[in-house]
């Protein structure tokens, strides 16, 4: 299958600073990519898409302003924590995919704020 | 997208077939059902997925019932590296490729 990489797989950061997660499709041009997020013990939650060019799609209740998206690329889309605080510790993965074709997910990025 | 069940958990014996059922009795003719897995601290896996008629590749088959309103994923023979969260997610082939994730059914091979 296809693969995505996702860097750093863990960080720690200080309450208020800001976080970049990267997301890469290292092997095929992805046209659409999506971010997730989930809490222990808890299911995946859908944050955005994001299509290469165009502005990303959040999900109700994803605060746009504090989880900014960008997709430059057809290879690489970027997930920033803005001001980030204990709550948003989680696990963040993202995913890649090309029309009709499956979402090929990257190993993920755990985020702990202090 | 349809929703599904899973049962939240069940075991299974390393070196036997371990089959996984799920009910989505409100699927729709186009959409597909699909299983990923999650192995811990890891992002989820594609494993399969199909419309109407049955499927098997390398890691596993999909058996999906006449009416569409349920499916079991088959492993055929699992090992301890098989244990993770299976999901199984019903939705369409349009240009929205968005997954829901459910609660996932919890399997853990056994020695």
């Amino acid at each position: 299958g296809a693969v995505v990489s996702q860097h750093p797989s863990r960080v720690i950061c200080k309450s208020g600073t800001s976080v970049k997660i990267e997301c890469r499709s290292l092997d095929f041009q992805a046209t659409t990519m999506f971010w997730y997020r989930q809490f222990p013990k808890k299911s995946l939650m859908l944050m955005a898409t994001s299509n290469e060019g165009s502005k990303a799609t959040y999900e109700q209740g994803v605060e746009k302003d504090k989880f900014l998206i960008n997709h430059a690329s057809l290879t690489l889309s970027t997930l920033t924590v803005t001001s980030a605080h204990p709550e948003d510790s989680s696990f963040y993965i993202c995913s890649a995919t090309r029309p009709n074709e499956e979402q090929y997910f990257g190993p993920g990025t755990r985020l702990t704020v202090t | 997208d349809a929703k599904t069940t899973q049962p939240p958990s069940m075991d299974c014996a390393e070196g036997r077939a371990a089959n996984l059922p799920c009910n989505h009795s409100t699927i729709s003719g186009n959409e597909y059902v699909y299983w990923y897995r999650q192995i811990h601290s890891q992002g989820p896996q594609y494993i399969i997925h199909g419309l109407k008629n049955n499927e098997t590749n390398e890691m596993a088959s999909l058996i999906i019932t006449e009416d569409r309103k349920s499916s079991t994923l088959i492993l055929p023979h699992a090992t301890l590296r098989d244990t993770a969260v299976y999901y199984c997610i019903v939705r369409g082939r349009s240009n929205d490729y968005k997954l829901s994730f459910g609660a996932g059914t919890t399997v853990t091979v056994r020695a």
